[in-house]
C-alpha cells in the first residue's frame, strides 16, 4: 500500500493563480480530510468529506473548495490564490467511525507571492 | 465543540531523561479519543499513541506512555529516557468517537533533546 500520497511536494503560485492539490488513498477509508499547517497555530482542518459525494466545511475553508467523486481521492481546489494561503497542506484519511488513528501524507508546500 | 490546549510552545530535556508534555482538552462528546502525533524536521505526521475516554488504564506505546487524567481534562504525553532524536514537534488531538466528528490538534509543543 502507498497510503496517503499527495502531489505536488512544492509549489509556487502568483497571487490570482489557481491550482489543485491532490491527495488520493489505497486503503478504502471513507473519511479524508485537509488541514493546513502555519507556524504556532497547529494543524487547522479545511474541509473534511466521510465518503464519496458527501463533502463539509472545516475550521478554515474560505478560499478553498473539495469535492469527492471517488473513495480514492479528494482534491483541494484554490481558486484566486492569496499570500494567507502559503502554508503546508496535509491530506489524511480514516475509516468511518471507531478509534483508528489518521494517516497522513507527506504534505504539500505552498507559497503564494 | 473540541479544543485542545498545549500550553508549552517549547520544552528542553536532557538526553536520557524522562519529560511530559501536557495537554489539556474540552468537549461535550461523551466518548472521544486523544491521540499524539510527532513531526520531526522532516515534516511528516508520526501517530504516538492513542487514549480512549473509558479506557481505564493509561495507554503505554514503548517509550511513550500517556498520563489520562479524565476528571482534570488532561492527556499528557511522557516520554522515558529521552533520545536525540525524540526532538521535534509534537501535537496533541482528539476527536468523538460517535459519528464522524473531525480530528483537532493543539498547536504543540517543540522538544528539543540536549545531549
Amino acid at each position: 500500500n502507498a497510503g496517503v500520497t499527495q502531489t505536488p511536494k512544492f509549489q509556487v503560485l502568483k497571487t490570482g493563480q489557481s491550482m489543485t492539490l491532490q491527495c488520493a488513498q489505497d486503503m478504502n477509508h471513507e473519511y479524508m480530510s485537509w488541514y493546513r499547517q502555519d507556524p504556532g497555530m497547529g494543524l487547522r482542518l479545511i474541509h473534511y468529506s466521510v465518503g464519496a459525494g458527501i463533502t463539509d466545511q472545516g475550521e478554515v475553508p474560505n478560499g478553498y473548495n473539495v469535492s469527492r467523486s471517488t473513495t480514492e481521492d479528494f482534491p483541494l481546489r484554490l481558486l484566486s490564490a492569496a499570500p494567507s494561503q502559503t502554508s503546508v497542506y496535509f491530506c489524511a484519511s480514516r475509516t468511518t467511525g471507531g478509534e483508528e488513528t489518521q494517516y497522513f501524507g507527506p504534505g504539500t508546500r505552498l507559497l503564494v507571492l | 465543540a473540541q479544543k485542545i490546549t498545549q500550553t508549552q510552545p517549547g520544552m528542553f530535556v536532557q538526553e536520557k531523561e524522562a519529560v511530559t508534555l501536557d495537554c489539556t482538552y474540552d468537549t461535550s462528546d461523551p466518548s472521544y479519543g486523544l491521540f499524539w502525533y510527532k513531526q520531526p524536521s522532516s515534516g511528516e505526521m508520526i501517530f504516538l499513541i492513542y487514549q480512549g475516554s473509558y479506557d481505564q488504564q493509561n495507554a503505554t506505546e514503548g517509550r511513550y506512555s500517556l498520563n489520562f487524567q479524565k476528571a482534570r481534562k488532561s492527556a499528557n504525553l511522557v516520554i522515558s529516557a529521552s533520545q536525540l532524536g525524540d526532538s521535534a514537534m509534537y501535537f496533541c488531538a482528539m476527536r468523538g468517537l460517535s459519528g464522524n466528528t473531525p480530528l483537532v490538534f493543539g498547536k504543540g509543543t517543540r522538544l528539543s533533546v540536549i545531549a
